[in-house]
């Protein structure tokens, strides 16, 4: 069964560090999440991609994180520089587009630890 | 805007017994759907049901079956013949037709099963 893979499975850093995740959605999904999950909460997106184009970041903080899908493809969500709050699991998701009705994929996140 | 309340942070029930967890919305949009994910402690997010919001029966997945009352805006899930590796975080999500497809987590439920 195709999977959404994503890497590292845990990321230890020290503040003011640079860190970096990756996805690789389920082939043929046009559609790719990233979403932050703060411990004892709900997923949080960060943001939403239509093929290579960005459909919505409003929830992303720009100064120190940025989010690419060059290729329409994979995705790398990068955080410069790293500060304590930026601990949680960072969970990457895709899905048909125009499939409103249609679940999200889920790969197995990426835990972040920021010391 | 759309907004999803869980407001049970945590329920107890026992093996073999039935549990409902609450979930309300709100949308301004008459096109939705409604989803329940499982987050096990390892971390990923596990599809359990849909409602679509023009489905006339509520939705059933082998033990899991949705509440679906449309004029009070809630989609309960009920768990039949709980199990001990039903033990998890539960959430709640709602994806507008006519926004960005996005998906809209609330702030979960941990659910205990007890022998």
């Amino acid at each position: 069964e195709a999977e959404v893979a994503q890497s590292p499975r845990y990321k230890i850093t020290e503040k003011s560090q640079a860190v970096a995740f990756w996805c690789d959605p389920i082939s043929g999904h046009a559609t790719l999440y990233w979403y932050r999950q703060i411990l004892g909460q709900g997923p949080e997106l960060l943001v939403q991609f239509q093929d290579e184009s960005v459909v919505d970041d409003s929830q992303l903080p720009k100064d120190r994180f940025s989010a690419e899908r060059l290729k329409g493809v994979d995705s790398t969500l990068k955080i410069q520089p790293a500060e304590l709050g930026d601990s949680a699991m960072y969970l990457c998701a895709s899905s048909l587009v125009g499939e409103a009705t249609g679940e999200l994929f889920f790969g197995e996140g990426s835990r972040l630890t920021v010391l | 805007a759309q907004k999803i309340t869980q407001t049970q942070p945590g329920m107890f029930v026992q093996e073999k017994e039935a549990v409902t967890l609450d979930c309300t919305y709100d949308t301004s949009d008459p096109s939705y759907g409604l989803f329940w994910y499982k987050q096990p402690s390892s971390g990923e997010m596990i599809f359990l049901i849909y409602q679509g919001s023009y489905d006339q029966q509520n939705a059933t997945e082998g033990r899991y079956s949705l509440n679906f009352q449309k004029a009070r805006k809630s989609a309960n899930l009920v768990i039949s013949a709980s199990q001990l590796g039903d033990s998890a975080m539960y959430f709640c999500a709602m994806r507008e037709l006519h926004n960005t497809d996005k998906l809209i987590f609330g702030t979960g439920t941990r659910l205990q099963v007890f022998p």
